[in-house]
């Protein structure tokens, strides 16, 4: 079955500063991976997604990458603000199959 | 439109108890899954419904977890003779087919006496 590997385990960043969150995956059928948000005590709620026909994709602030030939894709957050600490995963996903979730990511944004 | 919903929001059970933990998924969402996170750990697979499939039941812990999906909606997992390392967050997730975008209910607080 499909490995889905996250570093960092956590990560501190300045305010202001940017965080990237990578991930790796062993499954090259492996289509669709979506990163999700989880703040302390709530549910995780989709923040971006990326399928395996583009190579980049950015929503204001936060930005994904995939490379399908290193079976990698990252997460970049810009301009982090207090707001931005919480616990992320990704995920990564084969068709006709369930999703396979990264162990996490606790950033913390130092005011 | 209405999300995920989960009930209940908290179980308080002692051990030895069984329980039944709901998931109405969001209408029309063909797939259906269910995690289990312990406190400040990841998300554990637990079981997948796939329309009308066979689920996936490969990521439960013992014979004591098993989880049924009525009519293509509602879902309940059932967690028989309840010991404290079940003791966790229960949550529910749905989406609209197999590799699409999961939305997570608020999840079920399990404590086990």
């Amino acid at each position: 079955g499909e490995n889905v590997e996250q570093h960092p385990s956590t990560l501190s960043v300045q305010e202001g500063d940017s965080a990237v969150i990578k991930c790796t995956y062993s499954d090259s059928a492996s289509n669709y991976f979506p990163w999700y948000k989880q703040e302390l005590g709530k549910r995780p709620q989709l923040i971006i997604d990326i399928r395996s026909n583009v190579g980049e994709k950015k929503d204001q602030r936060i930005a994904v990458t995939l490379n399908k030939t290193a079976k990698h894709f990252s997460l970049h957050i810009t301009e982090t603000q207090p707001e931005d600490s919480a616990v992320y995963f990704c995920a990564a996903s084969i068709p006709g199959n369930q999703f396979y979730f990264g162990t996490g990511t606790s950033l913390t944004v130092i005011p | 439109g209405a999300g995920v919903s989960q009930s209940p929001s908290n179980k308080v059970t002692e051990k030895g108890k069984d329980v039944e933990l709901r998931c109405d998924p969001i209408s029309g969402h063909t797939a259906l899954y269910w995690y289990r996170q312990s406190l400040g750990q990841g998300l554990e697979f637990l079981i997948y419904f796939q329309g009308n499939s066979a689920p996936d039941k490969s990521g439960l812990p013992s014979d004591r977890f098993s989880a049924e999906r009525t009519g293509g909606s509602v879902s309940t997992l059932t967690i028989q003779r309840t010991q404290q390392e079940d003791s966790a967050v229960y949550l529910c997730a749905s989406s609209p087919w197999t590799d699409g975008t999961q939305y997570f209910g608020p999840g079920t607080r399990l404590l086990v006496l």
